[in-house]
């Protein structure tokens, strides 16, 4: 079993759409959680860690469910520049976990 | 302030043959951890180093080793190399090496093994 698991997508979404991720981890012990976006051929970048009470940053809103093991992102009035793979990112003990990322697209 | 720099960006190399890649971590950064990336997939944990010391290791052959040198910067040795080898290679700093830290990536080493 995946330690982190992502539908891998493609959502294609209008501009100004609102767009959800969701992203379930399988080690119950882990400690913190992220979201960074990956551009094509280019590194991934933090777009927000995910706190257990829930965080926004503009645009961009994370949930943490821990009982669930459970973690989305919400987009909100998508923009072009938005287009991306967004990876879901679990921290347990001294390794970081990747999910393999979902693709969006957002069409003008 | 520079963000992480590695070295090279792409190489080429064939079958059987080692490779060393740089990275340099931000300043003020202790931790290096090193990824490797296939295409269509999330970046797979290697190494994490701290304060010179490795502090957790993937699951990944002993082909590939690494060090991390006093002004913090590291190196990931791949011995031996394979066509699955091909990747990009992705070097990650941070300011801590335990409990909830963030980090921060550099731009990669994309490593093609013919």
């Amino acid at each position: 079993r995946k330690e982190v698991e992502q539908d891998p997508g493609p959502f294609n979404v209008p501009e100004g759409a609102t767009v959800a991720f969701n992203c379930t981890y399988s080690n119950s012990a882990s400690q913190s959680f992220f979201w960074y976006r990956q551009d094509c051929r280019k590194e991934p970048k933090l777009l927000m860690s995910v706190y257990s009470s829930g965080n926004e940053d503009g645009r961009f809103t994370a949930q943490l469910n821990r009982a669930s093991q459970y973690i989305s992102l919400l987009i909100r009035d998508s923009k072009l520049s938005d287009s991306a793979t967004y990876l879901c990112v679990v921290n347990a003990g001294n390794q970081f976990y990747f999910g393999t990322g979902t693709s969006l697209t957002v069409i003008p | 302030d520079a963000g992480v720099t590695q070295s090279p960006t792409h190489l080429i190399k064939t079958r059987g043959q080692h490779v060393t890649l740089r990275c340099s971590p931000i300043s003020g950064h202790k931790s290096v951890s090193w990824y490797q990336q296939v295409l269509g997939q999330g970046p797979q944990f290697i190494f994490q180093y701290y304060e010179k010391e490795e502090r957790g290791r993937g699951n990944f052959p002993d082909r590939f080793s690494a060090r991390q040198f006093p002004n913090y910067s590291s190196e990931l040795n791949v011995n031996a190399l394979l066509l699955g080898d091909s990747a990009l290679y992705l070097c990650a700093s941070s300011s801590v090496g335990q409990g909830p830290y963030e980090q921060y990536f550099g731009p990669g080493t994309r490593l093609t093994v013919t």
